[in-house]
């Protein structure tokens, strides 16, 4: 398999509910990203891994908790969510923009519902 | 603060032509991207300005203005699969990409 994969496509789960949403990526990046894209609004950058560091954005709620045990695999992991925190979760990877003009490469996304 | 504005929408006709227009204001400029994503799908890479000037890849072209803070992406000979979100965005001083809410641009035949 190549490319960026995200699972599940889709979730449904409770305020009360725990879930994690997983990345895997096989272009050997050494970056990887979670974005959060809700309707008619600019992609919103929630996490970065890169070179092994994290960098985090201080406006992400701690119901929100990235995982990052390799350069290839990243975890969403979500705790007692909010119906606002209804949307579309983009997992990409890249090489360390640091190191010159590199490009992102998105998975598909996990469709997150919170009811 | 950082901003980037593109157009909500745009709709043309299949055959034709249409520029999408992007402004920038952001802390550093280290390059400027388009995507495509279509409806349900993943964002895909469409082009890359660091310089001024325009850069042609087959039907796409996307031109740069980095002292206006300014560009488009022109498409070209639409087909009905163009139909799609474009997104724009700009790479800062730190290195971070600043989004776009992205053009929806619909197709008509």
């Amino acid at each position: 398999e190549t490319g960026v994969t995200q699972t599940p496509r889709h979730l449904v789960m409770g305020m009360t509910n725990k879930k994690s949403l997983k990345c895997e990526q096989h272009l050997g990046h050494n970056a990887m990203y979670w974005y959060k894209q809700s309707a008619k609004k600019p992609l919103e950058l929630m996490f970065v891994y890169s070179l092994e560091e994290r960098v985090e954005n201080n406006s992400v709620p701690s119901r929100f908790s990235p995982e990052c045990p390799n350069s290839s695999h990243l975890f969403l992991h979500l705790h007692t969510l909010q119906p606002e925190d209804s949307a579309l979760y983009l997992c990409a990877s890249s090489q360390d923009p640091k190191g010159g003009y590199t490009e992102a490469f998105f998975g598909q996304g996990t469709r997150l519902t919170v009811v | 603060g950082q901003n980037i504005d593109q157009p909500t929408e745009m709709t043309a006709t299949e055959g034709a032509i249409v520029q999408i227009n992007c402004t920038y204001q952001t802390s550093g400029f280290n390059g400027l991207f388009w995507y495509q994503q279509h409806a349900g799908e993943a964002p895909t890479f469409l082009s890359y300005n660091v310089l001024d000037g325009l850069e042609e890849k087959g039907r796409f072209s996307s031109f740069l203005s980095r002292s206006k803070g300014y560009s488009y992406l022109l498409l070209k000979e639409l087909q009905m699969k163009d139909s799609a979100s474009y997104l724009c965005a700009v790479e800062d001083s730190n290195y971070q990409l600043i989004w776009g809410a992205g053009t929806k641009l619909i197709i008509k035949p």
